[in-house]
């Protein structure tokens, strides 16, 4: 997988908006961006993807720099159930055999704060 | 309701004993996975299965098996042979092998050995 490069850990107010970074300063052309988060004790939950335009969902928006070296998550309204492990994820393109084809790094840990 | 359930939540393992997971969806994916997570640690892929009857070895396959007999169904059995099986077990499934990168997971089984 593409490196990412996450901060290790972040808080947000609740009802703030909160801004999750990532840098993939390696993705090539037609490698997508993933998120998931994970909270505690749970399975990841996938978020949203995107390629070179932004994104949005019904959990949140997806920006992605136009030299695609870069994104940001952003949650609208951070509410505290949304305190979890985010994870920026860039699979590689590969049509062999699986391995990790979901690397699950270091992500960041996001406190949402009462 | 859609999703992924597994079972137990919680299970408990003595020494030289086989365990079986279940991990079970009503997606209608035809792509399923099993992951291990340690503390702290990132997820790594144990089986995953592109298609009913199908399966194939992840990156960590020694001391586990699998069976892809229904569609819906991906059971995982901790053999006495995998000699650190005290993990968060977690499952995932995605539409089609194509899509592998986005996908859904169970709740989670947390493996103990007694």
């Amino acid at each position: 997988d593409a490196k990412t490069t996450q901060p290790p850990s972040m808080d947000c107010a609740e009802g703030r908006a909160a801004n999750l970074p990532c840098n993939h300063s390696t993705i090539s052309g037609n490698e997508y961006v993933y998120w998931y988060r994970q909270i505690h004790s749970q399975g990841p939950q996938y978020i949203i993807h995107g390629l070179k335009n932004n994104e949005t969902n019904e959990m949140a928006s997806l920006i992605i720099t136009e030299d695609r070296k870069s994104s940001t998550l952003i949650l609208p309204h951070a509410t505290l159930r949304d305190t979890a492990v985010y994870y920026c994820i860039v699979p590689e393109k590969s049509h062999q055999a699986a391995g990790n084809k979901l690397t699950f790094g270091g992500g960041t840990r996001v406190l949402v704060k009462p | 309701d859609g999703g992924i359930t597994q079972s137990p939540k919680y299970l408990f393992r003595k020494e030289g004993q086989n365990v079986t997971l279940s991990c079970e969806q009503n997606l209608n994916h035809d792509a399923m996975y099993w992951y291990r997570q340690d503390p702290g640690q990132g997820l790594r892929l144990i089986y995953y299965s592109q298609i009913v009857n199908d399966f194939q070895k992840g990156d960590i396959a020694e001391g586990y098996s699998v069976s892809r007999e229904k569609k819906e169904s991906f059971p995982l059995t901790v053999t006495s042979a995998q000699k650190n099986p005290t993990a968060f077990y977690l499952c995932a499934s995605s539409i089609d092998w194509d899509r592998k990168e986005t996908q859904y997971f169970g709740p989670g089984t947390r493996l103990l050995v007694l």
